[in-house]
């Protein structure tokens, strides 16, 4: 099946540093990745969708120039964390289509815990 | 917009008894209609699926009936086992855009 990976799969850093995230498809190629936020209560946010070669298209309230997202080949996005806080530390998690469509369903990398001390 | 509503646990059963978690939808179209699990501590695996009305998504026991008169997806298994422990989640998909999430049901089994 669809594999989607993600690395780190936790990190720990200081405040005002930044993070990189790296998701890749393994076996198949993703125009199109989503990346996601989970809170603690576990309700999922997106954050914003990733298209390769083009710019990210980001959600309504999710700062652009704290969250780069570059999706630079056919099986690599990656999600910066521009100088993080606390209030950063969460799970990330990253998805992508195999197909286009709403009969395709996402496969997800197995997240990052993020924590900013 | 489109929008998932399940219902809020957490649920809590007894090894072996039989689990409903509720999840209605609200779109425009056609949408799929999707579960998704999350064990603690990893990411969401796709559970079971239906993508038209009267589909019946199942896998591990799970099932789920694509009901579109009751805008409705709700998830049963007969007899939930300790390893059914996690975070189930439904989802909607319309169009080419990203999945709409419910908020997730946390489902405890104990032995």
């Amino acid at each position: 099946g669809a594999v989607v990976s993600q690395h780190p799969s936790w990190v720990i850093c200081k405040s005002g540093t930044s993070v990189k995230i790296e998701c890749r498809s393994l076996d198949f190629q993703a125009t199109t990745m989503f990346w996601y936020r989970q809170f603690p209560k576990q309700s999922l946010m997106l954050m914003a969708t990733s298209n390769e070669g083009s710019k990210a298209t980001y959600e309504q309230g999710v700062e652009k120039d704290k969250f780069l997202i570059n999706h630079a080949s056919l099986t690599l996005s990656t999600l910066t964390v521009t100088s993080a806080h606390p209030e950063d530390s969460s799970f990330y998690i990253c998805s992508a289509r195999v197909l286009t469509g709403k009969d395709s369903p996402l496969h997800f990398g197995n997240g990052t815990r993020l924590t900013v001390t | 917009g489109n929008s998932v509503t399940q219902m809020e646990g957490p649920v809590t059963l007894s090894e072996e008894a039989f689990l409903t978690i509720n999840c209605t939808y609200t779109a425009t179209g056609y949408p799929s209609l999707f579960w998704y699990v999350q064990y603690p501590g990893e990411g969401l695996q796709l559970l079971l699926k239906a993508t038209k009305a009267d589909d019946k998504g199942s896998n591990k026991g799970f099932e789920a009936t694509y009901r579109k008169e009751t805008t409705s997806f709700h998830l049963e298994k007969g007899s939930v086992q300790v390893s059914d422990s996690a975070v189930y989640f439904c989802a909607l998909s319309s169009g080419n855009t990203p999945l709409v999430f419910g908020k997730g049901t946390r489902l405890s089994v104990i032995a």
